[in-house]
């Protein structure tokens, strides 16, 4: 398989769940990112790994926990969330973090919380 | 605040004609921009992106041009095909800082027959 891959595709969980989102990318990139995107709103940067140590934490709830075990998967461990957390969650990969790297992006996991 | 803005939420082009899709930025560190599309129930994909240092960025049917001083860059599709309908994401970087990707809300371009 070529890319960013994500799964699940969709997820639908209740606020006392546990579940984790994966991506995988098949690029040999060094930087992975986390974005979350909501209804009308900008896609937002959430965490940010390069050479799979966390570089970047934009400020996000303790609810919402990343991994990093090597530098092709990236996981994000949810627990506990809000109705307000239902949002499209994609995966991206760049070969570094140097600005201007363009970022490939996985097709997201539609997350619905209720 | 935003520091990325793209003001029309929806744009809709008869084939064959050409697509403007706009975009305007605050911050003045932004020196790489980039464009992306967007099909439902797909990620985005890097379509074009240009660099401070150039005014206009061309790649077959899709052109980028960047207004530095009036902080806007716009992106044209000539001429538009059916399959070009989907959201198109403005993005800026300062490449200096290594700072994030800053993408504005996205416009939904529908290519109608």
């Amino acid at each position: 398989e070529t890319g960013v891959t994500q799964t699940p595709r969709h997820l639908v969980m209740g606020m006392t769940n546990k579940k984790s989102l994966k991506c995988e990318q098949h690029l040999g990139h060094n930087a992975m990112y986390w974005y979350k995107q909501s209804a009308k709103k900008p896609l937002e940067l959430m965490f940010v790994y390069s050479l799979e140590e966390r570089v970047e934490n934009n400020s996000v709830p303790s609810r919402f926990s990343p991994e990093c075990p090597n530098s092709s998967h990236l996981f994000l461990h949810l627990h506990t969330l809000q109705p307000e957390d239902s949002a499209l969650y994609l995966c991206a990969s760049s070969q570094d973090r140097r600005g201007g790297e363009t970022q490939y992006f996985g097709p997201g996991t539609r997350l619905l919380v209720l | 605040d935003q520091q990325v803005k793209q003001n029309s939420p929806s744009l809709s082009v008869q084939e064959g004609r050409i697509s403007i899709l706009n975009c305007d930025y605050t911050n003045s560190m932004f020196d790489y921009f980039l464009w992306y599309k967007k099909y439902p129930a797909e990620g985005p994909t890097f379509l074009i992106s240009i660099s401070s240092i150039k005014d206009k960025n061309e790649d077959g049917r899709f052109t980028v041009f960047l207004n530095k001083s009036a902080k806007h860059l716009s992106l044209h599709i000539v001429p538009s095909q059916p399959g070009d309908s989907a959201v198109y994401f403005c993005a800026a970087i300062s490449t200096g800082t290594a700072s994030k990707l800053t993408f504005g809300t996205g416009t939904r371009l529908q290519v109608t027959l």
